[in-house]
C-alpha cells in the first residue's frame, strides 16, 4: 500500500534554530508532493508543492523543501524558525498515474513547538 | 475571499442517529473531497466528486455516503454513526490542471458521537 512517513511526531525548538522535518514516501514513478501546515485552530494551508522541475522548492514564510527522488524524500527546511511557526506540519503525496487531481496520502503529521 | 466553508464546525450526534455535514465552496472547483481525520492520525480520503461523478475509496464503509447537488455544495451523510466515527471531517476542493493541482481545505467539522 502507498504510504507517507514523517519521522518526528513532535519537534521542540527555540526561536532562531534551524528546522528540518523528514518525509519519505513509498511510491515509484511520478508524484506530486506537498507540505501543508495547520496553525492552532485553523484549517490546513498549503506551505509548498513540487510537481516537476527544480527539486528545491520554496514556499511561503521562508520554508523550502528538497525532493530527492533516489531517496523518496521531500524534507521541509527553514533556516531560522519563529514562535509563529508553531503548528502541525503534514507531508502529502499524490501518487503516480491517472489524473492531475485525486487522492492525497498524508503523513502522520509533525507538531512543531517553538519557544520564544 | 474565495474559500471552502464547512458547517457546522462542531457536531454532536447520538449513536445510530443519522447526521449530515455540509461543505460549500466559492472557488468554483470541479473536484470536491471528504477526508476523515481521527485524533493523532493522518487525514484519510473517504471519497471525492469530479463534477457529478462520485469516486468512493475502496475501504470507505458503506455507512458513509455523499451528495453533491451542485458545483458549490457537497454533503457527507453518516447513516448510523458509531463511536468509532468520532473524528474531524475535512472538505477540500481542487481544480484539475496540467502537471498537478493542490487541494484547498475547509476548517473541518469535529464530530462527537455520544
Amino acid at each position: 500500500a502507498q504510504s507517507v512517513s514523517q519521522h518526528n511526531h513532535h519537534v521542540i525548538l527555540s526561536e532562531a534554530a534551524s528546522l528540518e522535518l523528514g518525509c519519505n514516501y513509498s511510491y515509484g514513478g511520478t508524484v506530486n508532493l506537498f507540505w501543508y501546515v495547520q496553525y492552532p485552530g485553523q484549517h490546513l494551508q498549503l506551505l509548498l508543492k513540487y510537481f516537476s522541475g527544480d527539486p528545491l522548492v520554496k514556499g511561503i514564510k521562508g520554508f523550502e523543501a528538497e525532493f530527492i527522488k533516489s531517496k523518496f524524500s521531500f524534507n521541509l527546511r527553514k533556516p531560522s524558525v519563529q514562535w509563529s511557526d508553531t503548528a502541525e506540519y503534514f507531508c502529502a503525496v499524490k501518487g503516480p498515474g491517472g489524473t492531475s487531481y485525486g487522492k492525497l496520502t498524508f503523513g502522520q503529521g509533525t507538531i512543531l513547538t517553538v519557544h520564544p | 475571499d474565495a474559500m471552502v466553508i464547512q458547517n457546522p464546525r462542531y457536531q454532536v450526534t447520538q449513536f445510530g442517529k443519522p447526521v449530515t455535514l455540509s461543505c460549500s465552496q466559492t472557488l468554483n472547483h470541479n473536484v470536491m473531497y471528504w477526508y476523515q481525520q481521527k485524533s493523532s492520525q493522518a487525514p484519510k480520503l473517504l471519497f471525492h466528486y469530479y463534477d457529478k461523478d462520485f469516486n468512493n475509496e475502496a475501504d470507505t464503509p458503506d455507512n458513509f455516503q455523499s451528495r453533491r447537488p451542485n458545483t458549490s455544495f457537497c454533503f457527507l451523510d453518516i447513516r448510523s454513526p458509531g463511536l468509532g466515527d468520532a473524528a474531524m471531517y475535512l472538505c477540500a476542493t481542487s481544480e484539475p490542471g496540467t502537471g498537478g493541482t493542490e487541494q484547498y481545505f475547509g476548517p473541518g467539522t469535529r464530530l462527537t458521537v455520544t
